[in-house]
């Protein structure tokens, strides 16, 4: 079974710091996806990737950057974090962009709060 | 361009009743569909999809949706309500060509709760 792994559940950040969430898939998915999710506005595309070093943005990658170093790896990046950022963050993993052949992989998401 | 709408933010109906969460979808040609869920505490998990094929599609846990086009609608039913289908749902619509292949479109969720 596909396990898409976001390191942390939880996280709380100062206004300023510079933020990396990381998200691991362990099935050797080519395209990997952020999302923010806020109350009555459901899923938000950040940015995404079609394959190691590659990456696209998504719907509001504004504030947001992303590396893709290795294939099971897609780090998002929050420069200089800001309290509208606060949010929950959801990686998601998939091996073939026509969705139709397979689901979207979730991680369980990553509540950030900035202070 | 592709989207969705959900026609209820929140929708409460007794277990042992019959479930609806109505989706309406804007597409620029054949979408494809999708029903996901979401527990607390959870990530999404995939419910159903339509993909051109037949027209009611069947999905997990006893849940089900037609896709009508002349309707642009997908909404998700389910005979009977259980407890632990007390979640959040979302509809989702693909992007199929070009710069939107891969790409899921959200829409802002149905809570669904359930009472005893």
């Amino acid at each position: 079974d596909v396990k898409v792994t976001q390191s942390s559940r939880y996280l709380v950040k100062r206004t300023g710091e510079k933020v990396f969430l990381e998200c691991v898939q362990d099935m050797d998915h080519e395209n990997m996806f952020w999302y923010r999710q806020d109350p009555g506005l459901g899923l938000r595309l950040i940015y995404f990737s079609y394959d190691v070093k590659m990456k696209e943005k998504g719907d509001i990658p504004e504030g947001y950057s992303v590396s893709r170093e290795k294939k099971e790896r897609f780090s998002l990046i929050l420069e200089s974090a800001s309290t509208n950022q606060t949010s929950m963050y959801l990686c998601a993993s998939i091996q073939d962009r026509r969705v139709t052949r397979s689901p979207l992989h979730f991680g369980n998401g990553t509540r950030l709060t900035v202070t | 361009a592709q989207s969705v709408t959900q026609l209820d933010s929140h929708v409460s109906v007794s277990e042992g009743t019959p479930v609806l969460l109505r989706c309406n979808y804007s597409s620029s040609y054949s979408p494809s569909l999708f029903w996901y869920v979401q527990h607390p505490n959870k990530g999404l998990q995939l419910l159903l999809k339509y993909t051109s094929a037949a027209t009611l599609v069947k999905g997990i846990n006893g849940f089900e949706a037609e896709f009508k086009k002349s309707e642009t609608s997908f909404h998700l039913t389910k005979p009977s309500a259980h407890m632990s289908d007390a979640a959040e749902y979302f509809c989702v619509v693909s992007g199929n060509r070009g710069s939107t292949l891969g790409r899921l479109y959200f829409g802002r969720g149905t809570q669904l709760t359930v009472w005893p």
